[in-house]
């Protein structure tokens, strides 16, 4: 069965900290992302990975970069948090062929007093 | 890009009712259609997929519709149970689901 690990489950960051939320996989997908889930805004992609040292921007990247240097590992950076970046963030991988399940991540609740 | 609404936002139903949800997608070349049920403090799961050369798939009490013509598609629940309450996402794409786009989500509650 695969197992998308993320490091924290909750986390409290002050305004203008650098926050990483860290996501490792360990069945050798290629395809690695990182969701935002908002209360009546449903999942929203912020990046992705489709290989090492590879990333494309998701529909709301302001804010956020990742790093990519190893396949098992896609980490989610904000360099400068801010309030409206308190959310609930879930990492996913992705196997060939296109259309396999997205596996998900137990989440990662971010709080930024 | 691609928009994907879903309705309705929360939806009650009866145990052994059925219940129905619904999206509409923007991009006519969107041609993977799955659903993802997230039950409460856990992660999504796909529940049931559908792609753009098939009308409707089923999968014991879950089905899926699609009309690509009008570019929505509907989720079906038949004889509801109480582990059927969960919050319901549908989602699109364009022949991958790299990119995925989710519609808001139904808050499917189901009462005894």
């Amino acid at each position: 069965d695969v197992k998308v690990t993320q490091s924290s489950r909750y986390l409290v960051k002050r305004t203008g900290e650098k926050v990483f939320l860290e996501c490792v996989q360990d069945m050798d997908h290629e395809n690695m992302f990182w969701y935002r889930q908002d209360p009546g805004l449903g999942l929203r992609l912020i990046y992705f990975s489709y290989d090492v040292k590879m990333k494309e921007k998701g529909d709301i990247p302001e804010g956020y970069s990742v790093s990519r240097e190893k396949k098992e590992r896609f980490s989610l950076i904000l360099e400068s948090a801010s309030t409206n970046q308190t959310s609930m963030y879930l990492c996913a991988s992705l196997a060939p062929p296109w259309n396999s399940p997205l596996h998900f991540g137990n989440g990662t609740r971010l709080t930024v007093t | 890009g691609e928009n994907v609404e879903q309705h309705p936002s929360t939806l009650s139903v009866q145990e052994g009712d059925s219940a129905v949800i619904k999206c509409t997608y923007s991009d006519s070349a969107s041609n993977y259609f799955p659903w993802y049920k997230q039950e409460l403090g856990k992660r999504p799961q796909l529940i049931i997929d559908i792609r753009s050369n098939v009308g409707e798939k089923k999968d014991q009490r879950i089905a899926v519709t699609l009309n690509k013509t009008a570019k929505h598609f509907s989720l079906h629940i038949t004889e509801t149970q109480p582990e059927d309450s969960a919050v319901y996402f549908c989602a699109a794409s364009i022949g991958s689901a790299r990119q995925l786009t989710f519609g808001s989500g139904t808050q499917l509650t189901v009462l005894p």
